[in-house]
């Protein structure tokens, strides 16, 4: 079935410092992924929407300078978390689906960030 | 904003018991997703639901869609240790995007 693949699993970075993670779709073509944060115990929150070619779109209250997403081809979309900061630690997931999957959305593994 | 709320949100059963989840909105979904996901890991899709009424089962769960299509339920017949986890359900805001409930975590005893 159509993997999605992230990466790293886990980073630890210091405070001031950016991190980047990586969403692959490893057997489709997704021109469209998204990237969600969940806080321990919590709900996952729609972060962006990351377009192909085009600028990401951000959820209210999520600050776009901040979590800088690039869809540079039709398999991988990144998530830079500039000047993190301790309450930036989470774990990071992303989703996709290939056009023809209906409404089938793979989930990477997640990613867990924890800023020191 | 959470548009969708479910409850309860966390749950403390035996093995052997029945239990019911609830996901409500005031918001009209065109699909809803329920997924289950295990500590580190991403969710996993456990079953779509699309027409308002609609009921789906998959083994000892059985998933409902509410006639107006902005409620749901999961219920599960005689749990087990392996169905402990973080229940999600999910409404679908257009194509592939997908707005999480709350969350409902479930912990099943031997």
């Amino acid at each position: 079935g159509a993997v999605v693949s992230q990466h790293p699993s886990w980073v630890i970075c210091k405070s001031g410092t950016s991190v980047k993670i990586e969403c692959r779709s490893l057997d489709f073509q997704a021109t469209t992924m998204f990237w969600y944060r969940q806080f321990p115990k919590q709900s996952l929150m729609l972060m962006a929407t990351s377009n192909e070619g085009s600028k990401a779109t951000y959820e209210q209250g999520v600050e776009k300078d901040k979590f800088l997403i690039n869809h540079a081809s039709l398999t991988l979309s990144t998530l830079t978390v500039t000047s993190a900061h301790p309450e930036d630690s989470s774990f990071y997931i992303c989703s996709a689906a290939p056009g023809y999957s209906g409404n089938t959305i793979y989930f990477g593994e997640g990613s867990w960030l924890t800023v020191v | 904003t959470q548009l969708l709320e479910q409850s309860p949100q966390f749950l403390s059963i035996q093995e052997g018991e029945n239990l019911t989840v609830y996901c409500n909105s005031s918001s009209v979904f065109s699909s809803l997703q329920w997924y289950r996901q295990e500590p580190g890991e991403g969710p996993v899709l456990l079953v779509t639901v699309v027409t308002g009424g609609e009921v789906k089962k998959l083994k000892r769960l059985t998933f409902q869609f509410g006639d107006a299509r902005k409620d749901s339920s999961l219920h599960i017949t005689a749990a087990q240790p392996g169905d402990t986890g973080l229940y999600l359900c999910a409404g679908a805001q257009g194509f592939q995007k997908l707005v999480f409930g709350t969350g409902t975590r479930l912990l099943v005893s031997p």
